[in-house]
C-alpha cells in the first residue's frame, strides 16, 4: 500500500447523468475525507468518515451528492443529475490521527459537459 | 472574514533568494497548522507541520507561528525553480482541515 489511491483519474459527462468516484486510503488510515477543488481555489472540505460513520457534511454537499464507506475501507463518491458547476477536481485524503496532516490521493478530475 | 487567508500571488523570486510565505487564520482555538505544495494539474503534497509558537526548520523549510497574531509563514531558502508551484496553507480547525487559496509561487532561474 503506498498511499491513498483515487479512481478515474478522469471523468468526462453529459450534464444530468449519474457518476461514482472511488477512493481507496492508506490501510491503517481510520479516517477519510473528500475535498472539491475548483481552478485558483483551495481544497473545500466536503465530508469526513470515521472509519463507517459519515461524521460531517459541509453545507456545500447538496442533496445530489451521497458518500459512502461500507466496513470502513473504501469510499465512494456519487453526484447524482451532474451540472457544469459540479467541474472540478476531487481530492480524497487519509489520516490515522489529526496531528500530522492528511494525505491525498491523485484526484478525479471531472468535467462536465 | 475567510478562515484561513492568503496572498494569491504571484510571488516572484529569483534563484538563490530566500521565499516568504504567509498566512493568517480566523479560529483563535486552531492548534495545528499545515503548508501544502501543490503542482499544476496535481494534489496537495505535505511539506510541514507546526503546533507550537516559534520557528520549525526542515532542510530548506523554515514555518513559523504566531498564535497571538494569527499568522503563519513559510520560508523556503536557496529557492530552485522546482520550487515554483502553489503553497497552500491549511489550519485544523472545527475537526477538519481548512485550506486557503494558496500563493503560487514562480522562482526564475
Amino acid at each position: 500500500d503506498t498511499g491513498v489511491s483515487q479512481d478515474p483519474r478522469h471523468k468526462i459527462t453529459k450534464r444530468g447523468q449519474n457518476v461514482t468516484f472511488r477512493c481507496d486510503p492508506i490501510s491503517e488510515h481510520n479516517r477519510l475525507y473528500w475535498y472539491r477543488q475548483t481552478l485558483g481555489q483551495g481544497p473545500e472540505f466536503l465530508t469526513y468518515f470515521q472509519n463507517e460513520a459519515q461524521l460531517e457534511k459541509s453545507r456545500l454537499l447538496s442533496d445530489r451528492f451521497s458518500a459512502e464507506r461500507p466496513k470502513g475501507s473504501f469510499s465512494t463518491l456519487e453526484i447524482q443529475r451532474t451540472e457544469q458547476g459540479d467541474s472540478a477536481m476531487y481530492l480524497c485524503a487519509s489520516s490515522a490521527t489529526d496531528n500530522y496532516g492528511y494525505t491525498f490521493g491523485s484526484g478525479t478530475r471531472l468535467t462536465v459537459v | 472574514q475567510k478562515e484561513v487567508e492568503q496572498n494569491s500571488g504571484p510571488l516572484s523570486v529569483p534563484e538563490g533568494a530566500i521565499a516568504s510565505l504567509n498566512c493568517t487564520y480566523s479560529d483563535r482555538g486552531s492548534q495545528s497548522f499545515f503548508w501544502y505544495r501543490q503542482y499544476s494539474g496535481k494534489s496537495p503534497e505535505l511539506i510541514m507541520f507546526i503546533y507550537s509558537n516559534g520557528d520549525k526548520e526542515d532542510g530548506r523549510f523554515t514555518a513559523q507561528l504566531n498564535k497571538a497574531s494569527q499568522y503563519v509563514s513559510l520560508l523556503i531558502r536557496d529557492s530552485q525553480p522546482s520550487d515554483s508551484a502553489t503553497y497552500l496553507c491549511a489550519v485544523f480547525t472545527f475537526q477538519k482541515l481548512v485550506f486557503g487559496t494558496g500563493t503560487r509561487l514562480l522562482v526564475s532561474p
